[in-house]
């Protein structure tokens, strides 16, 4: 069965363009997490749906970022406009509803605004 | 407050050498889960082990074993007879029940782990 998957595996933009970061969950999951790391705040949990409903956005850094989950296949993370302290890796995760099941981890999106 | 701690921030050895990794977490629930991943120098998390309140059994899986002490808050990582492919950032996390509706992993900071040949 195929992970998580992200795309693009890499985002070099400019300071005020916008970034798009898609995930597809792992097929049956209904769970979705979108997950920042940084070096100096480590994993951060940014947004989590549940049947593709925002459930917990309280990490959303600002108005800048916004994610949507219009299916159970599909998922985005925007930022609007970037800035360079939004320089990070983004990781997707789905699991199974159930109680605290195991997260899968995309591959992670490198994203470096300049 | 729920919180997990990683005190060794990096820890180097020699091949075949055995090494514990330490987490303490901090959680007033009666039900919550451990986990350790693995991040390797290729970024991905990779998922390792999942543990529950209420299961202290010690876990082994080949040169992987895992010993969860909840007298002292504790869910440690050994790797036996380590090897280079073991080199990796390795983060242990907690999931606390909270009526069933808390779905955030608490990150510990990580354990970067260097394996030398």
């Amino acid at each position: 069965d195929a992970g998580v998957i992200q795309s693009p595996r890499h985002e070099v933009t400019e300071m005020g363009q916008e970034v798009t970061l898609r995930c597809k969950p792992i097929s049956g999951h209904n769970s979705l997490f979108w997950y920042r790391q940084t070096m100096m705040r480590g994993l951060e949990l940014l947004i989590y749906f549940n049947n593709n409903v925002p459930i917990d956005d309280s990490g959303m850094p600002e108005d800048r970022f916004s994610a949507k989950m219009p299916n159970a296949s599909f998922s985005t993370l925007k930022i609007q406009p970037s800035e360079p302290r939004d320089s990070a890796v983004y990781f997707c995760a789905s699991d199974k509803t159930g109680n605290q099941e195991t997260q899968y981890f995309g591959p992670g999106t490198r994203l470096l605004v300049l | 407050a729920q919180k997990v701690t990683q005190a060794q921030t990096e820890i180097s050895v020699v091949e075949k050498e055995d090494v514990t990794l330490d987490c303490v977490y901090e959680t007033r629930d009666t039900t919550y889960y451990l986990f350790w991943y693995k991040q390797p120098p290729s970024g991905e998390l990779v998922f390792l082990i999942r543990r529950n309140s209420f299961d202290e059994q010690n876990e082994i899986s080949g040169r992987y074993s895992w010993n969860f002490q909840k007298s002292t808050s504790s869910f440690n990582f050994t790797i036996t007879a380590s090897q280079v492919v073991d080199s990796a950032v390795y983060f242990c996390a907690l999931s606390a029940d909270n009526a069933g509706n808390n779905r955030k992993l608490i990150w510990g900071l990580g354990t970067s782990l260097a394996v030398n040949p």
